[in-house]
């Protein structure tokens, strides 16, 4: 059980084109979904909360204009990183939570490159 | 300032040879503290949570175990297939739910053969 799932798993771009990548809950229905970015060898930021039906809460220094995010259902959450710059280049990971537990459950990451 | 430290930042052990991972927090409020396995190229894996001083969890070789101020995860003769980077999270009290979740920067473990 539990099991989140992301798409695409890799994806190359040129600069300035968007790129949507979706996070589903398979086997549970999730209220709130979270966006995380990884870069190498480091941990994971926290990007943005998504809240199924509202608009998504932003962390400190994340353009929200620059990062998109819907939650159109409880089982899918979208990413879309709109006019993508090389610097956006990274691991872009997903996670839900299932129903009022606190436990993150974390898709397999998306790897973004920029050209 | 909320601040999660984990130690060492990378930890090779040889088959067999038991050790424990250190995550240490300063944070106002815990909620909960949750501990995850993530492989390269992939997104962490649940392991455990905990929520309060004194409460352990075990699951296969590893038993997690916190106080409060710091969590330790004890792993008792790895294996070569529990190489990975494990990574602690703790969630705090606050209003707002998005801002309470740190994760600490990881301990990377390679156990070899």
């Amino acid at each position: 059980g539990a099991v989140v799932s992301q798409h695409p798993s890799r994806v190359i771009c040129k600069s300035g084109t968007s790129v949507k990548i979706e996070c589903r809950s398979l086997d549970f229905q999730a209220t709130t979904m979270f966006w995380y970015r990884q870069f190498p060898k480091q941990s994971l930021m926290l990007m943005a909360t998504s809240n199924e039906g509202s608009k998504a809460t932003y962390e400190q220094g994340v353009e929200k204009d620059k990062f998109l995010i819907n939650h159109a259902s409880l089982t899918l959450s979208t990413l879309t990183v709109t006019s993508a710059h090389p610097e956006d280049s990274s691991f872009y990971i997903c996670s839900a939570k299932q129903g009022a537990g606190d436990t993150q459950y974390f898709g397999p990451g998306t790897r973004l490159t920029v050209l | 300032e909320d601040q999660v430290t984990q130690s060492p930042e990378a930890l090779r052990l040889q088959e067999g040879e038991s050790s424990s991972l250190n995550c240490s927090y300063t944070v106002s409020g815990l909620r909960g503290l949750f501990w995850y396995r993530q492989d390269p190229g992939k997104g962490p894996e649940f392991l455990f949570t905990l929520y309060s001083a004194g409460e352990e969890k075990e699951k296969e070789r590893l038993k997690a175990t916190l106080t409060k101020k710091e969590s330790f995860l004890h792993i008792t003769a790895p294996k070569p297939e529990d190489s990975a980077t494990y990574l602690c999270a703790v969630q705090m009290f606050r209003d707002n739910y998005g801002q309470n979740f740190v994760f600490g920067p990881g301990t990377r473990l390679s156990v070899l053969p």
